[in-house]
């Protein structure tokens, strides 16, 4: 599996826009982008994933870049709730369908200030 | 409600004792899968099934065992080999493809005395 680079921490203020990048730059044509969070002594949760073009959801914002090579988690205001760990992960859809395994890395911890 | 329990969410077992962790879904998914996850640490590969009667190890299957003999269910075995078994355990599940989101449980905390 192709491996992503995440900053170890960020911050933000709360009602900010928040950019967590995320670096794959051995990324295949056949990589879907997945986004997931984690909050505190919980399981992960997803947030969003895409191929190519960018994605919408009403958590976030997924901008990927022209080249695939890397990728930007966006969070259009953040609450106090969104401080998590993300996590960026990429998918081979060439994979075995069902059992392509899930690898994550350390991901990134956002804190968010009042 | 569609979902994925784990049980129970705290554990407590004594050093030398095997211990099994229960993973059970509803969603219909064909994968499951177990992480293993340690203070200020991101998720790290237990075990896999893509099917029923089937598993694959992942990056630290030593000290582990599982079984997949129905669908729904994916228990997972630490034994009395694994070295240093105190941590947070996550099962997660997905549908037959990539393009789809996986769902998690909400954990079991294991501390062997």
């Amino acid at each position: 599996d192709a491996k992503t680079t995440q900053p170890n921490s960020m911050e933000s203020n709360e009602e900010e826009p928040v950019h967590l990048p995320c670096n794959h730059s051995t990324i295949s044509g056949t990589d879907y982008i997945h986004w997931y969070r984690q909050l505190p002594s919980q399981g992960p949760e997803y947030v969003i994933h895409g191929l190519t073009s960018n994605v919408n959801n009403r958590m976030a914002s997924l901008a990927i870049a022209e080249d695939r090579k890397s990728s930007t988690l966006i969070l259009h205001r953040a609450t106090l709730r969104d401080a998590a760990v993300y996590y960026c992960i990429l998918r081979d859809v060439r994979v075995n369908q069902a059992g392509t395994a899930l690898i994550f890395g350390k991901g990134t911890t956002l804190s968010v200030s009042s | 409600d569609g979902g994925i329990t784990q049980s129970p969410k705290y554990l407590f077992r004594k050093e030398g004792q095997n211990v099994t962790l229960s993973c059970e879904q509803n969603l219909n998914h064909d994968a499951m899968y177990w992480y293993r996850q340690d203070p200020g640490q991101g998720l790290r590969l237990i075990y896999y099934s893509q099917i029923v009667n089937d598993f694959q190890k992942g990056d630290i299957a030593e000290g582990y065992s599982v079984s997949r003999e129905k669908k729904e269910s994916f228990p997972l075995t630490v034994t009395s080999a694994q070295k240093n078994p105190t941590a947070f355990y996550l099962c997660a599940s997905t549908p037959g493809t990539v393009n789809t989101e996986a769902f998690f449980g909400q954990g079991t905390r294991l501390t062997v005395v």
